[in-house]
């Protein structure tokens, strides 16, 4: 069975700090992996989505890395700003579901 | 071509009755899953279904919980006799055939009375 950890489970940081978040599952047989951020009381927004055949991805500020091998993802933030603060969530796919980790509750201080 | 919907948005109910959640699909989106956020706790997968088809309900308690996906309209997840341990919010995400990425609607939070 799939288990998601992430880790830390909060962190805080000053704003333009650049930080990585962790992600790691134990069943390397995944299809994806996708990085999503919550904001309080608000669904939940893709940020990035890393296929089993690739290593990494990058969106702006966002870079996603992928080592299926030994079971980690990283999501790497360049220069943090206030307004990054939210909970990021990894999620892996398996055959038919997708497993979500408890998230890392992220506060970029001004 | 607007996103996930899910409706209502916020849903209270009193221990005993029924709740109906409601999820629209982006257009063209075949495939549905739902998910279930405690508080506190992370997101849970219940149930993968496509049009008239539940593929994976793994996740999905045994009683009292039921989802469909029909021909026309939008997906339901139903919840009979709620109890307070159902408060919580829940997601739905649909894909279109082919692809694995997921689109999440804004959530239905459920709180029992």
């Amino acid at each position: 069975k799939q288990e998601v950890t992430q880790i830390p489970a909060a962190l805080s940081v000053p704003e333009g700090e650049n930080l990585v978040l962790n992600c790691s599952f134990t069943d390397s047989a995944i299809y994806n992996l996708q990085w999503f951020r919550q904001d309080p009381g608000k669904g939940l927004t893709s940020l990035l989505l890393i296929q089993s055949s690739q290593r990494e991805q990058t969106s702006g500020r966002l870079n996603a890395s992928l080592d299926k091998s030994s079971g980690r993802s990283t999501l790497y933030i360049a220069a943090s700003q206030p307004g990054d603060s939210a909970t990021y969530l990894c999620a892996v796919r398996g055959n038919n579901d997708m497993r979500f980790g408890a998230g890392t509750r992220l506060t970029v201080k001004p | 071509n607007a996103g996930v919907m899910q409706n209502p948005r916020h849903l209270v109910r009193r221990r005993g009755q029924e709740a109906r959640l409601r999820c629209s699909p982006m257009k063209g989106h075949s495939h549905v899953y739902w998910y279930r956020q405690l508080p506190e706790e992370g997101l849970k997968f219940m149930v993968y279904l496509q049009k008239e088809n539940i593929i994976d309900e793994s996740g999905m308690p045994k009683e009292r919980f039921s989802a469909e996906f029909p021909k026309e309209g939008p997906s339901i997840l139903r919840i009979q006799q709620v109890v307070r341990g159902d408060s919580a919010a829940y997601f739905c995400a649909s894909s279109p055939s082919g692809s694995n990425e997921q689109y999440f609607g804004p959530g239905t939070r459920l709180t029992v009375t």
